[in-house]
């Protein structure tokens, strides 16, 4: 059973930069897309980005200038980075499985709350 | 961006009822259509992939159609365990983009 498992700070100062990091476990992360994706409190889901395993990317071109993804597959994990925060990018964020052919997510992280603020 | 418009957002229905939950693509998105249960505190769960693909392990009383424009996810009897939000994701064009949500609530 392919679990996800993100980690990273729960708190983050606004115009630093947000890192949270996704252990892949149960699975190979290979030949497939991880994505990130986010969900203020209270609101929907925003897609973040996706990264394949060769380390080819696609972002949201609402955030594409201030984020990174990076992918380990030696240690079946992979990576978000999102520069300058402010509080609208206060969220639970979630990793996640995209299956290749049709896009659709299969497995998810449980999520971690990241909290923008001073 | 595509945009995906759910209806309605909120319903209420009881025990046993059928259920139908709509999504509109703003253009033709084929059947890359998926949808997702997601209940508080939890993250979501697949249901449904390529508009009327029934995802492993979830109970036949839901399913899906449609294609182009318009879908549908229907729960034909409506458990306890189905009160939710439901989101659909379209996977045709990127940036993939979420309905807003249809929170399904016990009448």
């Amino acid at each position: 059973q392919v679990q996800l498992q993100e980690s990273g700070p729960g708190l983050v100062k606004p115009s630093e930069t947000l890192s949270l990091s996704c252990t892949v476990s149960g699975g190979s992360i290979s030949s497939y897309y991880w994505s990130w994706i986010r969900q203020p409190a209270g609101k929907g889901l925003e897609w973040i980005g996706r990264i394949y395993t060769s380390g080819s990317t696609n972002y949201n071109p609402s955030l594409k200038s201030r984020v990174t993804m990076s992918v380990d597959t030696s240690k079946n994990h992979f990576s978000l980075k999102l520069r300058s925060v402010t509080a609208a990018d206060t969220a639970v964020y979630y990793c996640a499985r995209v299956m290749t052919v049709a896009g659709n997510i299969d497995y998810w992280g449980q999520g971690t709350l990241v909290t923008v603020s001073a | 961006d595509i945009q995906m418009t759910q209806s309605p957002s909120s319903l209420s229905a009881s025990v046993g009822d059928r259920v139908t939950i709509t999504c509109r693509a703003s253009q033709s998105i084929s059947s890359y259509l998926n949808w997702y249960q997601q209940k508080p505190g939890k993250a979501p769960k697949l249901l449904i992939y390529t508009a009327s693909s029934l995802q492993s392990g979830v109970p036949s009383r839901f399913s899906g159609s449609g294609s182009g424009t318009d879908f549908t996810l229907t729960i034909s009897s409506l458990q306890p365990e189905d009160f939710a939000t439901y989101y659909c994701q379209q996977s045709y064009s990127l940036p993939d983009t979420f309905g807003q949500g249809t929170k399904l609530e016990i009448k």
